[in-house]
């Protein structure tokens, strides 16, 4: 069955980055983009970037730009994420997601599925 | 506009039917794909598309999509619905981004 399996939690310091790794098994890693999506405790969901099958262009959000790096190891079938600057804002659970898209007769539908278990960062001095 | 605008909490009682909507300017380019969380768990997928279920979800599922707004309706809700329910598609704005709604609160009573 596809699956997502997420590197285990993490605690920072301030200031410090984080990598998380997300290992794809169950399809062929090269015909999906992934997409980051972290949830802050008590909070929704935040869509943070995605990266192209072939790991060669992501596109991040916003308010990431700068401090967010996407990468992926198509020997491995492993996506990463790596987050700097790290502040205490940045404490949350990071998710990786696969994405599917479909063309309808005249809209797109996309979609996140299956999503990895989560990874808990806990930025704190 | 790249937001998602979603009502915070709905209840529903035990069998009845319960609507959870999703408005947004991005939802006249793509449709809405839906999710279920429940306290400590990942997202789970339960509708996408032209109102597709996963394998797996029940039909009481069922997604519509009209103009700027899409819906999630669960028909008979059952006490396991219980759960934070958010909406997501992607941003019309002509950059690679995607939003998620703030999420609904669904309370089986």
């Amino acid at each position: 069955q596809v699956q997502l399996v997420q590197s285990g939690a993490e605690v920072k310091n301030p200031g410090a980055s984080v990598k998380v790794s997300c290992k794809a098994s169950g399809y062929t890693f090269t015909s999906n983009y992934m997409h980051w999506v972290r949830q802050a405790p008590g909070q929704g969901l935040e869509w943070m970037g995605i990266i192209n099958p072939s790991g060669s262009s992501t596109n991040y959000a916003q308010k990431f730009q700068g401090r967010l790096t996407m990468t992926r190891d198509t020997s491995t079938s492993t996506d990463y994420m790596e987050l700097s600057s790290l502040r205490s804002e940045d404490t949350a659970v990071y998710y990786c997601a696969r994405d599917v898209s479909r063309k309808y007769d005249v809209l797109t539908g996309w979609w996140f599925d299956p999503w990895g278990q989560g990874t808990l960062v806990t930025v704190s001095s | 506009s790249s937001e998602l605008t979603q009502d915070p909490a709905v209840s529903v009682a035990l069998g009845q039917t319960a609507r959870i909507t999703c408005q947004g300017d991005s939802l006249r380019r793509s449709y809405a794909s839906w999710y279920q969380q429940k306290p400590g768990q990942a997202p789970v997928l339960v509708i996408y598309g032209k109102n597709n279920r996963p394998s797996g979800i029940p039909d009481r599922f069922s997604g519509s999509s009209s103009g700027n707004t899409a819906s999630l309706t669960i028909t008979g809700a059952q006490a396991e619905d219980e759960a934070d329910y958010y909406c997501n598609c992607r941003d019309s704005s002509g950059n690679q981004n995607w939003v998620f709604g703030g999420g609904t609160k669904l309370t089986v009573l």
